[in-house]
């Protein structure tokens, strides 16, 4: 069966510093992977897609990136964290175009 | 851009009675999901709706994919204190990489 693991689960950062968090898929191939942020009390906004390896698609413009270095890993970075980055960091891997998505437990990411 | 409006945004409710949340959009999609997700946790998936008017059911909850293609309810029979958190539907359009989730609705049940 497939999982999918976030890591860390929770992160308290400064700002202006770097981020990197990582998310790998297990018991799948080729998966379109999925990074989300979710604010406080708020519903889920798509950051960046992936349907294969170095293929990183943005959804919003912001000081965020990603990165698919190998087919089950997918990487969400930043140079220098702002405040408002502050949140709780989906990922989530489908089979294929349209499929459902299936979520990772999150990360809990707070600026200071 | 395509947007799902979802409602009611909260819920209070006591244990045992039947909950009925519902998305609506301006937009055609082809697929409807719902989603619960606890507190701290990541969205599970509940139900997955692929044809106009299906109607489906996982254990107490039922769903149905609208006529219109334009919306989706989910009901809760008989709900339980565990029943508790945010219910998000999301719709997939045709060949689309992205799935558009709704604003949610955060569901509390008193014992």
């Amino acid at each position: 069966s497939q999982t999918i693991h976030q890591w860390p689960a929770t992160l308290v950062q400064p700002v202006g510093s770097p981020l990197s968090l990582e998310c790998t898929v297990e018991g799948t191939s080729n998966p379109n992977l999925y990074w989300y942020r979710q604010a406080a009390g708020r519903g889920l906004q798509l950051l960046f897609y992936s349907v294969g390896i170095g293929q990183i698609s943005s959804e919003v413009p912001q000081n965020l990136s990603a990165s698919r270095p190998q087919d089950r890993q997918f990487i969400l970075s930043s140079k220098k964290l702002l405040l408002s980055d502050s949140g709780f960091y989906l990922c989530a891997w489908s089979l294929q175009v349209g499929n459902e998505q299936f979520f990772g437990p999150g990360t809990r990411l707070t600026v200071l | 851009g395509q947007q799902l409006n979802q409602s009611p945004q909260s819920m209070f409710i006591q244990e045992g009675e039947d909950v009925s949340m519902n998305c609506t959009s301006s937009s055609i999609f082809n697929t409807w999901l719902w989603y619960k997700q606890d507190p701290g946790e990541g969205p599970v998936l509940l139900i997955a709706l692929y044809k106009a008017g299906e109607l489906t059911s996982n254990g107490r909850l039922t769903a149905q994919f609208g006529i219109t293609r334009k919306d989706s309810f989910l009901n809760i029979s008989a709900s339980i204190p565990s029943d508790v958190g945010i219910y998000f539907c999301a719709g997939q359009l045709t060949g689309g990489f992205k799935t558009i989730f709704g604003a949610g609705t955060r569901l509390f049940v008193k014992a």
